[in-house]
């Protein structure tokens, strides 16, 4: 059954350093999610991004996240310059379709983020 | 804005019982989705059920159903001859119609299924 991968699983960086978490969508998927689970508290969404555009994204979507498919498969998030605060786990999910009997969205397995 | 709210953080039940969790939300919009996720400690998401806030029919998908309440704005998951592998955190979501996919979670409720 396709899923949605992750890479790493975990990545350690230092304040201030600029991080890229890697996803690969399912194939024949066209709408692409980050989300993050900071420690303890709820799944928190990030971004939506359709035909190479972010569809919408939250406050917490600064200027210092920035996401991309670079090619037809990879779907990337950025995070320029890694505060003390951005540690978490960060979700990446799909799906057919933002809306109708097509919109389940499957999530891949996440990777934690430990910013020191 | 919308919000969902889950007003159990914990919850146990003996294997082969029934267990409901809840979930109310707030929102001005008549046409939306919820959704039940479930979170095994290996900790990738995975959809329970699903429901469309225009179809009355409460979902059922197995030993899972729903009680969907549209005018209370209520969405509560029932669990029915639970089984030590529902153990997991299960949140709540909303979605709003549209092209976006927007998914705003609940705090999540953690099942433990004892034996």
């Amino acid at each position: 059954e396709p899923e949605v991968t992750q890479t790493p699983s975990h990545q350690v960086t230092q304040m201030g350093q600029e991080v890229i978490l890697r996803c690969v969508p399912i194939s024949n998927h066209l709408y692409f999610y980050w989300y993050r689970q900071i420690l303890g508290q709820k799944v928190e969404f990030l971004v939506s991004f359709y035909n190479n555009e972010i569809s919408e994204k939250s406050e917490i979507f600064d200027d210092q996240f920035s996401v991309e498919r670079p090619d037809g498969s990879n779907f990337t998030l950025k995070i320029r310059s890694t505060k003390l605060e951005d540690s978490a786990m960060y979700f990446c999910a799909s799906s057919e379709r933002a809306s109708g009997v097509m919109n389940e969205q499957f999530f891949g397995p996440g990777t934690r983020l430990t910013v020191l | 804005a919308q919000t969902v709210t889950q007003s159990q953080p914990e919850m146990s039940v003996q294997e082969a019982e029934t267990v409901t969790l809840s979930c109310t939300y707030d929102t001005s919009e008549n046409n939306y989705y919820l959704f039940w996720y479930k979170q095994p400690p290996s900790r990738q998401m995975i959809l329970v059920i699903r429901q469309e806030a225009y179809k009355q029919q409460n979902a059922t998908e197995n030993r899972f159903s729903v009680n969907f309440q549209k005018a209370a704005k209520s969405f509560s998951l029932k669990i029915s001859d639970s089984q030590l592998g529902d153990t997991a955190m299960y949140f709540c979501a909303f979605m709003k119609h549209g092209n976006t996919g927007k998914l705003i979670f609940g705090q999540g409720t953690t099942l433990q299924v004892k034996p």
